[in-house]
């Protein structure tokens, strides 16, 4: 079966780093996805990758490494704002996106 | 600003009484999904068209129908509501592929509450 795994919940210090976690099983790989999701809002878009490394936008940074099945995204410089849910989401061979049940990330002051 | 609409943003019917929720885009994507998602759950994919293509997950139920009467609009129908089917309903567009290596774009999503 596909599996996609995160940790359910992550609580941080405004200010800090955090790293949320994804691994994934999948039939096949054609990308993974990174969406953030505040409490009882839709999913928007954060990153994309496809290729190993890692890709920086901002305060955002996600990493791929496709022979371990894992993938990371790191938030800088902490803010309250980003208490919200991370969910991870791979692309499987025939284009199908899984989809992890999300990391649930609580900042405190 | 191009977009995905979903009304309303949420819903309250009875058990087993119709109900249709909807989305609209104005980015001109050829997809349009319809994910329902519960709490601390993962979207849940329903369906999805492919222009006019539609596309049903093999696990979706009979009680869950879907219209795309022209690019633009997408339609979910809920023809008998049961309590299990309280949640949120999100709807996606993306410009090509299922799911593939296109971003989806989510509308608000429509809170339902089935009584």
């Amino acid at each position: 079966g596909q599996n996609i795994d995160q940790p359910t919940e992550m609580t941080a210090t405004e200010g800090a780093i955090v790293q949320i976690n994804c691994t994934y099983q999948t039939s096949g790989f054609n990308g993974l996805f990174w969406y953030q999701q505040h409490a009882g809002e839709a999913p928007t878009f954060l990153s994309y990758n496809v290729l190993d490394g890692l890709e920086e936008k901002g305060r955002f940074s996600s990493f791929l490494s496709r022979s371990k099945g894992y993938s990371y995204l790191l938030l800088k410089e902490l803010q309250m704002k980003d208490s919200a849910s991370y969910l991870c989401a791979v692309t499987d061979s025939n284009y199908q996106l899984i989809w992890g049940a999300g990391t649930k990330l609580i900042i405190k002051p | 600003d191009a977009m995905v609409i979903q009304n309303p943003r949420y819903q309250v019917t009875q058990f087993g009484k119709p109900v249709t929720l909807s989305c609209s885009q104005t980015l001109n994507h050829n997809v349009m999904y319809w994910y329902q998602q519960k709490s601390s759950q993962a979207p849940k994919l329903l369906f999805h068209y492919y222009d006019k293509d539609f596309n049903n997950e093999a696990d979706t139920p009979d009680n869950f129908q879907s219209r795309r009467p022209n690019t633009s609009f997408c339609f979910l129908d809920i023809r008998s509501p049961g309590l299990g089917d309280a949640a949120m309903y999100l709807c996606a567009t993306s410009r090509d592929r299922q799911g593939g290596t296109d971003t989806q774009y989510f509308g608000p999503g429509t809170r339902l509450t089935v009584l």
